[in-house]
């Protein structure tokens, strides 16, 4: 089957410091990888997207990990600031039927 | 804010009625997707549409139905609801249809069921 699950469900970081998520999937079709961040009473927010043909992107501040060989996606934020704090869904929509499968998410809270 | 909007923002009504979402995508997207949040089930895909035709079904009930107009809104109806159908529906959109393609999300509809 497919799916597209996470590590850590709670990640506590001090202001300023690196913030590195993960994601695990298990298909091995998926060949386009989106990180989305939800913050409280809204959508989730495109952050950074990622082809297999890759196996690194940077945007601002976030930079994503792409590791095919064991299936593993990565988000990495530099110098994590309080406006941060957040879920943080990965997606991948590799199969044929174009939806997106989100994983269950990570909740980032970054303390002061 | 993404472009597209959801009404109403807030739903709340009984057991056994019906009730219907609204979105409207990013001016120039063609595809719609709706995703239903639940507190314990995450994001689900429940249905794409893409310029006015069904392209996709994930985990839609038989009691939801969705469909997109001419003008490209859409629209999920949701009917007999009961408790469990209490969630967030989001709407998303994309300029295509096919994979790679970045979908942006709307607010949301809380929805509950009382």
């Amino acid at each position: 089957g497919e799916s597209v699950g996470l590590h850590l469900p709670t990640l506590s970081v001090q202001e300023g410091d690196n913030s590195i998520i993960n994601c695990a999937y298990s298909n091995s079709a998926s060949d386009y990888f989106i990180w989305y961040k939800q913050e409280s009473g809204k959508g989730p927010q495109f952050i950074i997207d990622i082809r297999s043909n890759m196996d690194k992107r940077q945007g601002q501040r976030v930079t994503v990990l792409l590791n095919k060989t064991v299936k593993h996606l990565s988000l990495q934020i530099a110098a994590t600031q309080p406006g941060d704090s957040a879920v943080y869904f990965c997606a991948e929509n590799g199969d044929s039927s174009y939806k997106l499968i989100f994983g269950s998410g990570t909740r980032l809270l970054v303390r002061p | 804010d993404s472009g597209v909007t959801q009404t109403p923002k807030h739903l709340i009504t009984a057991t056994g009625q019906r009730v219907t979402l609204r979105c409207s995508p990013r001016s120039g997207d063609l595809s719609v997707y709706w995703y239903q949040q639940s507190l314990d089930q995450g994001l689900q895909f429940l249905i794409q549409y893409y310029n006015g035709e069904e392209r996709a079904k994930g985990n839609i009930l038989e009691r939801f139905s969705a469909q997109q107009f001419p003008d490209l809104h859409s629209e999920l109806n949701l009917s007999s609801l009961e408790l469990g159908d209490s969630a967030l529906y989001f709407c998303a959109s994309s300029v295509g249809s096919g994979r790679g393609h970045e979908q942006f999300f709307g607010p949301g509809t809380r929805l509950t069921v009382l």
